[in-house]
């Protein structure tokens, strides 16, 4: 089955880039995604990449995937402290027959300082 | 455009009680997913919805965990009863399609606590 793998913590000051790895196990075509969870709240979609692209930019945010290794980063540029929050990587294979089941990493806590 | 609504918030419940949670999907939603988060891990899916149908359950404690959707819109999450490992957010989402490429949005969560 699939496996998702994140590290726990990062620490940045503000202004500076912020990196959150993640790595996955699935070998079929699959879409893969950044959530986002503040304090109290539901997950945000910021952004997906499928597995047959490198690299998706959406103003500060770049996915880069590298599929041999089967790892998925996420960038965030000018890192704010309203970027402080909880990261989600997941993915989510593309199968026959429908389901099309999320699964999610433990999350990367982020912590923005001044 | 209303998000997903989800209530109550908050409960707190002793084990083997029962307890019940709602969630109403974006309007025109046809796909409705109930997730579980236990705190410091990531939402695991319990139960998919594609109208009123089931599409899969696999992960669900059906010993204890129901959920049904009887008019393809909203939904209702029931543990009878209740145990200590229950505690968690329970968090819906809805979808415009099953596909990958259809955002899941999530509601606020409900957060469980069992004493």
């Amino acid at each position: 089955g699939e496996d998702v793998e994140q590290s726990l913590f990062l620490s940045v000051r503000e202004g500076d880039s912020s990196v959150i790895n993640c790595t996955y196990t699935d070998s079929s075509s699959t879409y893969l995604y950044w959530y986002k969870q503040e304090p109290g709240a539901g997950l945000q979609l910021l952004t997906y990449i499928f597995s047959n692209m490198d690299m998706k930019q959406d103003q500060r945010l770049t996915v880069l995937l590298n599929k041999k290794d089967k790892h998925l980063s996420l960038r965030i540029a000018d890192t704010q402290t309203g970027d402080s929050a909880i990261y989600f990587c997941a993915e989510r294979p593309i199968l026959t027959g429908g389901g099309n089941k999320l699964t999610f990493g433990t999350g990367t806590q982020l912590k923005v300082e001044l | 455009e209303a998000g997903v609504a989800q209530s109550p918030r908050y409960k707190i419940i002793e084990k083997r009680q029962s307890v019940a949670f709602w969630c109403n999907p974006i309007s025109g939603h046809a796909t409705l997913y109930w997730y579980q988060q236990i705190l410091g891990q990531g939402p695991k899916l319990l139960i998919q919805f594609q109208n009123n149908g089931v599409v899969d359950d696999s992960q669900l404690p059906k010993d204890r965990f129901s959920a049904e959707r009887l008019k393809g819109v909203d939904s209702t999450l029931k543990i009878q009863p209740a145990k200590l490992e229950d505690s968690a957010v329970y968090l819906c989402a809805s979808s415009a399609t099953p596909s990958g490429r259809d955002t899941q949005y999530f509601g606020p969560g409900t957060r469980l606590t069992v004493l």
